[in-house]
């Protein structure tokens, strides 16, 4: 059955540091999401991504974010300047519609900022 | 067993039986929902989904009804076994017209199965 990768599954990064987190969608997919998931907390949404711009982005989803699919396989997130909030799992996923269809998660990169 | 809202968050149930999850939206204009299961240390797996236009549907050993009327999502595992052992999520998709895809997740509700 076809999955959402990640990688890696664990960054441990400085504060101040810029990362960049990997996914590669499912291949038929179009419509590609982040979301983020604190220690213990439900999750969030970040942004959604179609047809290579952003469609929507949460109010998480800040100057310090932003998302690339630089090629025809990866989307990458990447924070500019991390703090020591943005700890968290972050989660990829994809789906192959807009609305009313379900949305394929990877299992995460865990994002550790010291 | 059965859990009660999203103020309830864990559910304890003997293997075999029928494990009920409850979850209520506040969004009149949410039109449709999934289930998640996340196991630890994995992201958020699908489970089943259903459309605002219907009130019920079923998969393999799960069941999900809608009652739009009091904005109350549940999930029924039947015969539930220590497999089933998670945290559930339901996810909305709140408001199409003005957020989109975005899926709005509640806080989950813990499932343990005693064997």
């Amino acid at each position: 059955e076809p999955e959402v990768t990640q990688t890696p599954s664990h960054q441990v990064t400085q504060m101040g540091q810029e990362v960049i987190l990997r996914c590669v969608p499912i291949s038929n997919h179009l419509y590609f999401y982040w979301y983020r998931q604190i220690l213990g907390q439900k999750v969030e949404f970040l942004v959604s991504f179609y047809n290579n711009e952003i469609s929507e982005k949460s109010e998480i989803f800040d100057d310090q974010f932003s998302v690339e699919r630089p090629d025809g396989s990866n989307f990458t997130l990447k924070i500019r300047s991390t703090k020591l909030e943005d700890s968290a799992m972050y989660f990829c996923a994809s789906s192959g519609g807009y609305s009313n269809q379900p949305q394929h998660f990877g299992d995460g990169t865990r994002l550790s900022i010291l | 067993g059965e859990s009660v809202g999203l103020h309830l968050p864990t559910l304890s149930v003997q293997e075999g039986d029928n494990s009920i999850i409850n979850c209520a939206y506040s969004n009149s204009a949410s039109d449709y929902f999934i289930w998640y299961k996340q196991e630890s240390g994995k992201g958020p797996q699908f489970i089943i989904d259903i459309r605002s236009n219907m009130d019920k549907r079923q998969g393999q050993r799960v069941t999900v009804l809608l009652n739009k009327t009091v904005k109350h999502l549940s999930l029924q595992i039947a015969a539930t076994q220590p497999g089933d052992s998670a945290v559930y999520f339901c996810a909305e998709n709140r408001d199409p017209q003005t957020s989109g895809s975005r899926l709005t997740f509640g806080e989950g509700t813990q499932l343990t199965v005693n064997p």
